[in-house]
């Protein structure tokens, strides 16, 4: 069972927005700026997407937004495109006995 | 470019040892903290261990501790995870990831495959 929730899937057309929720507690989420949000296709290496709740990475899409209210987080990607289509982890600093925690993932698809 | 890569994934027997390698190059690997990153079949990713720039400072998750060993030769550019009493669970790709800002992990190796079956 993962420290932080995700819903395992979501939903979109093209040219649509779509959000990610990832809820934690006050001793990851809600207690830290520290999220990060990352896109994974299968077969290859993870991308780091979102950093600190809100700043993208250079090379990251404008498309690709984070946000973050009490103990959840969320990722929003406008303007769906087919590449999109891939599994979205949320990660955060925890204080805890771990030090890193993993939402559960949530794939996204295009229809 | 930075790029990891990592090796070492194999089949081996429940209770029995392995250790993972990811050579580093394209970044200052000895200024970088360093972490593994696994997913079970079919599963997310789930963090397995941090180790700081110069190794003095080690984390795992509660599910590897006491089993796993992580640690760096930064004279080699290599960050290691020695895998001891491995368990079915234990059956999953290992990333390693080089942190970036704040706890986020801004570059991630290819994975490789360690599994753990009779």
């Amino acid at each position: 069972q993962s420290a932080l929730t995700q819903p395992a899937s979501v939903s979109g057309s093209p040219g649509q927005s779509i959000t990610i929720s990832c809820t934690g507690t006050s001793s990851d989420v809600g207690g830290y700026n520290f999220v990060s949000w990352y896109q994974h296709h299968p077969g290859k290496a993870p991308k780091l997407l979102i950093y600190d709740v809100t700043y993208r990475p250079s090379g990251i899409s404008n498309r690709f937004s984070g946000s973050k209210s009490g103990n959840t987080a969320s990722l929003t990607i406008s303007g769906l495109q087919a590449e999109d289509e891939a599994d979205y982890y949320c990660s955060s600093y925890t204080r805890t006995t771990t030090l890193e925690a993993f939402g559960g993932g949530t794939k996204l698809t295009v229809l | 470019e930075v790029q990891l890569l990592e090796s070492g994934g194999d089949l081996v027997q429940p209770g029995g040892s392995l250790r993972l390698s990811c050579a580093a190059s394209g970044f200052t690997f000895s200024s970088n903290v360093m972490c593994w990153v696994r997913q079970a079949p079919g599963k997310g990713l789930e963090w397995v261990s941090t180790i700081s720039s110069s190794g003095a400072r080690i984390y795992y998750s509660d599910s590897v501790k006491g089993r796993f060993t992580i640690s760096r030769d930064n004279s080699k550019d290599t960050l290691y995870l020695q895998m001891n009493n491995l368990r079915a669970e234990d059956t999953a790709i290992y990333y390693c990831a080089k942190r970036g800002p704040s706890y986020s992990r801004d570059a991630w190796g290819q994975g490789t495959l360690v599994t753990v079956s009779s």
